[in-house]
């Protein structure tokens, strides 16, 4: 199975910062690397999919990059809202593989 | 909209099984696959594997063989997995998502291993 490395694991900021969160894949997942944001208690949203395809209903400041094995999702300007769990799925092969995780907390 | 409603959680014995539901609404059910994921705090999240709702083909993370099967039933757009030969490991969140990358998730049920 690919393995899914994320990082960090928490991150500390404040309403407005700029941050990013990383995902890097033990091989090339050719793009196939989504995005998503679960809040406590609740179900995850995929926020992203397919490395930079914002899904609908999900606001600009969310954005991703990355290619072969190195991904990245961007937050321009966070919200109070955004603070939450974030994690990556490759589904370049099966089974599909997870990130750990990242944790967003209020600084 | 489409909605994924799970069934309610569940609190099973050892060697047991349990059998959770998702029924989908909101969008035609057999033209999406539905996929099922296990949380943890431990091991994080696992992808278990996922059904075509049209044929009910599957296809099963290698590490779930044997301890999940997973069904449908089209006439009333449910989705079904079964966990069987339960031990405390199988206690977590399982969720079911819609496709084979979860566009949608369920809300998820707790299954709680335990004597």
């Amino acid at each position: 199975d690919i393995q899914m490395t994320q990082s960090p694991s928490f991150l500390s900021a404040s309403v407005g910062d700029r941050v990013t969160i990383n995902c890097k894949a033990s091989q090339n997942i050719n793009k196939y690397l989504n995005w998503y944001q679960q809040k406590l208690g609740e179900a995850p949203k995929r926020l992203i999919y397919n490395t930079n395809n914002l899904q609908t209903g999900i606001p600009s400041r969310f954005s991703g990059s990355g290619s072969g094995t190195d991904y990245t999702l961007t937050i321009s300007s966070l919200q109070p809202e955004d603070f939450a769990t974030y994690f990556c799925l490759q589904h370049n092969s099966f089974p599909g593989t997870f990130g750990g995780g990242t944790k967003l907390e209020l600084k | 909209q489409v909605q994924l409603q799970q069934s309610g959680a569940e609190l099973a014995k050892p060697g047991s099984s349990v059998k959770i539901s998702c029924k989908a609404s909101g969008y035609t059910f057999t033209s999406y696959y539905i996929s099922w994921i296990k949380q943890t705090t431990g091991q994080g999240l696992e992808y278990i594997g996922y059904i075509n709702t049209g044929s009910g083909g599957t296809n099963y993370n290698e590490k779930f063989k044997g301890k999940a099967t997973l069904t449908v039933d089209k006439s009333s757009s449910t989705a079904f997995m079964q966990l069987s030969s339960l031990t405390p490991d199988d206690s977590a969140v399982y969720y079911c998502a819609r496709g084979p990358t979860g566009d949608y998730w369920g809300q998820g049920v707790m299954v709680t291993v335990s004597s």
